[in-house]
């Protein structure tokens, strides 16, 4: 089992929706949890982070997490064509926390 | 602001070349890590640096040494080049740890022939 697994995409959805992101990690002492956002040929950029059990919001991002399910989600509402990116989930693992493990990334299309 | 400098931004070695990737931040981070990125399997931590003068291995650190000059630079060198070894790298720096996230630098596209 990966110990972070993201389901690759592309994930397609028209301009104006809500996309949906997911991401499940395996070890259950994971601290930090952070989106990243990384267009073609460029390189990650952070986007948003979260702690707590819960809801976090930033503008048009919000955060998701459930530590009893292991699931750390984002959801971008008003989806527009420059939100087109692999976003890229990463986790501190148990109290490791002086590292990243990173998802493979999910492909994201907004179509006009 | 630079942020985090990478050089050089591209490189074609042949096998069993040597090069050093330059990595350097202006941010006064305590942190800094090397990553490579390859199709399919995501950023994978080669080594990192949790604080000036101490240096550990990650999850791919075989065929790769790397050097914490300073608070401020950390270098990765490939001793003999190895077609496997063709990559997006990335360099990252964090404040203290990874909590904060990480700040990338723009990457270092390597290929080996």
């Amino acid at each position: 089992q990966k110990e972070v697994e993201q389901n690759s995409g592309p994930l397609s959805v028209p301009e104006g929706a809500i996309a949906s992101l997911n991401c499940t990690y395996s070890d259950r002492g994971s601290q930090s949890f952070f989106w990243y956002r990384q267009y073609s040929g460029k390189s990650p950029e952070l986007i948003m982070f979260i702690y707590s059990n819960g809801d976090k919001e930033d503008g048009r991002f919000t955060a998701q997490l459930n530590k009893a399910s292991q699931y750390v989600s984002l959801l971008i509402r008003d989806s527009q064509p420059s939100d087109s990116a692999t976003y890229l989930c990463a986790v501190t693992l148990g109290s490791a926390t002086n590292k990243l493990i990173f998802g493979t990334g999910t492909l994201l299309a907004v179509q006009p | 602001n630079a942020g985090v400098t990478q050089t050089p931004k591209f490189q074609v070695l042949k096998t069993g070349q040597s090069m050093t990737l330059q990595c350097a931040q202006d941010m006064n981070h305590n942190s800094m890590y090397w990553y490579r990125q390859d199709p399919g399997m995501g950023l994978r931590l080669i080594y990192y640096s949790a604080s000036e003068g101490t240096t550990d291995k990650g999850e791919v650190p075989n065929g790769y040494n790397v050097s914490r000059l300073n608070k401020r630079e950390f270098s990765l060198r490939l001793e003999s080049a190895a077609p496997s070894q063709t990559s997006v790298y990335f360099c990252a720096s964090s404040e203290a740890g990874a909590n904060y996230g990480y700040t990338f630098g723009s990457g270092t596209r390597l290929t080996v022939v």
